[in-house]
């Protein structure tokens, strides 16, 4: 099974600067397509997960642009480039590549 | 819109059953393949499992094989599963989700979730 790894755990962020969260997979995440197979869901509290970013760096419709994806084989990154107070939640990464899908464990966001 | 409704979720002794229910609209059914994902109180997200647009092949994570049925009816755009054997440690909130199409994926869609409490 793939295995994700996320970082930070727990992310304080004041509204107005930028945030990163980082994603790593224990096998590359390419795809014989030439995508690679990995989205970033936000579940805010009480609800259930939605969609930002799928294979990397696509937004979601209605996602605002503030949020972007990059990266490439195992290393992958979402970036906030201003958290406004809605950004917070549990930021999830997940490979879609194989079964089983498995997720990275979470990043919590919150405002300082 | 896609809109995903689960129902069938609640309170169980361990070692029982239960039968949760999707019922998907908005899109086209058959042509997705479909999962189940859970959250336990206060964790993370795990899939567990998922089947084919025709309904000819399912896959389970490990600790559901055996336990665990997914399924589907195309003609009433419903998924299912049967969960059998319950255990403590399948308490979750269950997620009916919509997955890729064939060759084209554009992400995964999250139903709201049922609540299946496992105890005595």
């Amino acid at each position: 099974d793939i295995v994700m790894t996320q970082s930070p755990l727990s992310l304080p962020v004041t509204p107005g600067e930028p945030a990163s969260i980082s994603c790593r997979s224990s096998q590359s995440l390419l795809h014989s397509s030439g995508n690679h197979y990995l989205d970033w869901y936000l579940q805010k509290p009480g609800q259930s997960p939605q969609l930002l970013i799928y294979l990397v760096s696509n937004r979601a419709s209605g996602v605002p642009d503030r949020f972007s994806g990059s990266g490439s084989g195992t290393d992958f990154t979402l970036k906030i480039s201003r958290v406004e107070a809605e950004d917070v939640g549990v930021y999830y990464c997940v490979q879609v590549l194989q079964t089983p899908l498995t997720f990275g464990g979470g990043t919590k966001v919150e405002i300082k | 819109e896609v809109h995903l409704l689960e129902s069938g979720g609640g309170l169980v002794q361990p070692g029982g059953s239960l039968r949760l229910s999707c019922a998907a609209s908005g899109f086209s059914f058959d042509n997705y393949w479909m999962s189940w994902v859970r959250q336990a109180p206060g964790k993370g997200l795990e899939w567990v499992a998922n089947i084919k647009p025709d309904g000819g092949e399912q896959n389970y994570v490990d600790s559901v094989k055996g336990r665990f049925a997914i399924s589907r009816d195309n003609a009433k755009n419903s998924l299912y599963l049967q969960m059998n054997s319950l255990r403590a440690e399948d308490t979750a909130v269950y997620f009916c989700v919509r997955g890729g199409q064939g060759a084209y994926y554009n992400g995964l869609r999250w139903g709201q979730g049922t609540l299946v409490t496992v105890s005595s």
